[in-house]
């Protein structure tokens, strides 16, 4: 069974910055567009950002442009989101998906922002 | 943005009952769309792409449909196991967007 294992993620007080990590062995991660998606506390899911093949093209939901980067390193199979100015509203569990259509999700990983 | 309604935000029906959700998007969407199923406390598993392909090792119950703006998940025969909420996705055009979710109860 295909899986994507993610780390990463944490606790932090608004203004400050995390980075989550997913990483996989099991398929040609090089072969496809990843995606993270969060899912705050009770609510439903959001997809937050997703990036192309070789990393050159990058896409974000308006609520976390200019904060989050999204980033990949092919020779290590591994997707990164990088959190900065993290708020209040960022609290979520946040899950590593393959493809735009999201086929194989990672574990999930929370990130805390509180006071 | 392209807004996805999905209906209804909750149901309860019995074990047997075919059951339908839907998914209208504000704009053609074509066969774009995504269905998946959350479990209590589980990572959301994809049951349906491209509106009506059904994802390997699920259950043959399950079925999508739809095109356009208007999309249908059926479950034919419900089964105690169904029991999650159930979103759909657009993945037609940015940002991506998840519809708000259908919390299905088994009665």
């Amino acid at each position: 069974e295909v899986q994507l294992v993610q780390s990463g993620g944490g606790s932090v007080q608004p203004g400050g910055s995390l980075r989550m990590s997913c990483a996989t062995s099991e398929f040609r991660f090089s072969d496809y567009w990843m995606t993270w998606v969060r899912q705050a506390p009770g609510k439903g899911l959001e997809w937050v950002a997703n990036i192309n093949k070789d990393g050159s093209e990058k896409h974000y939901v308006d609520s976390v442009k200019g904060r989050f980067t999204i980033y990949r390193d092919n020779a290590k199979n591994s997707l990164h989101l990088q959190m900065n100015s993290l708020r209040v509203e960022d609290t979520a569990l946040y899950y590593c998906a393959r493809y735009v259509a999201m086929d194989v999700w990672g574990q999930g990983t929370p990130v805390t922002v509180s006071s | 943005d392209v807004q996805v309604t999905q209906s209804p935000s909750s149901l309860s029906a019995s074990v047997g009952d075919r059951v339908t959700i839907t998914c209208r998007a504000s704009q053609d969407i074509r066969s774009d769309l995504g269905w998946y199923q959350q479990k209590p406390g589980k990572v959301p598993k994809r049951l349906i792409s491209a509106a009506s392909s059904l994802q390997s090792g699920v259950p043959s119950r399950f079925s999508g449909s739809g095109s356009g703006t208007e999309f249908t998940l059926t479950i034919s025969s419900l089964q105690p196991e169904d029991l999650a909420t159930y979103y759909c996705l657009q993945y037609n055009t940015y940002p991506i967007t998840f519809g708000q979710g259908t919390r299905l109860e088994i009665k």
